[in-house]
């Protein structure tokens, strides 16, 4: 099955600014969300995005596809310290299963 | 908050020895997932039921693993016998079946460790 990419795979950021993750993936896609695992933690849904969309604003984070490039793009603006976690791009195929990237794991300092 | 829950958190055992892990889906979900998580292979899907019937376990050893779904409010994974590559957090999922476009709920998982 296919898989998310997230790039970078680790970021290290000081409090107050911007992250962004990108994801690619291979196959067409009927949407494609955003998940964030705090160490010892699940998987905590962030956002979704349909394929039919271009762009999607949740709070601080802004979501981008481009599936014409089979890619996504995940910002989180102002960064806190509580925002250290792993992030992950995951595509929905149909049938609600999902496919996940590896995560991208983000340090914010404090 | 409704909440997926895991038992048990943690489990500590040698290999050989059978481990069963289970999930209570959020009340009103009918699709369960179960996830397998390792620092080399990221997240992989295991099992997928829904409405209690199991859809897809081609992610699962057959030989060893298996997922049940005794009644919509618990799902089991076991692992007969297990092996020390079975390590791993075991993530169970819900969400519900809405058409499609619907986020997964996660809980906290099972850390499984198989000496």
């Amino acid at each position: 099955s296919q898989q998310g990419e997230e790039d970078p795979q680790a970021l290290s950021i000081q409090e107050g600014e911007n992250a962004t993750m990108n994801c690619s993936y291979k196959t067409s896609i009927n949407n494609l969300q955003w998940y964030r695992q705090n160490s010892g933690r699940g998987l905590v849904h962030l956002i979704l995005i349909r394929s039919n969309e271009r762009e999607k604003h949740s709070g601080r984070l802004r979501v981008t596809l481009d599936t014409s490039k089979k890619s996504s793009s995940l910002l989180i603006t102002a960064s806190r310290a509580a925002d250290t976690a792993s992030y992950f791009c995951a595509t929905d195929e149909g049938n609600n299963r999902l496919a996940f990237g590896k995560g991208n794991q983000v340090v914010v300092i404090p | 908050d409704a909440r997926v829950t895991q038992t048990p958190r943690h489990k500590v055992t040698e290999m050989g020895q059978e481990v069963t892990m289970r999930c209570q889906p959020i009340l009103g979900h009918n699709t369960v997932f179960w996830y397998r998580q390792t620092m080399m292979q990221g997240l992989e899907l295991l099992a997928y039921f829904r409405n209690r019937a199991p859809l897809d376990d081609s992610g699962m050893p057959k030989d060893r693993f298996s997922a049940e779904m005794p009644d919509a409010t618990l799902a089991t994974l076991k692992i007969q016998p297990s092996e020390p590559r079975d390590s791993a957090v075991y993530f169970c999922a819900s969400g519900p079946d809405r058409g499609g476009n619907q986020p997964q709920h996660f809980g906290d998982g099972t850390r499984l460790s198989i000496l």
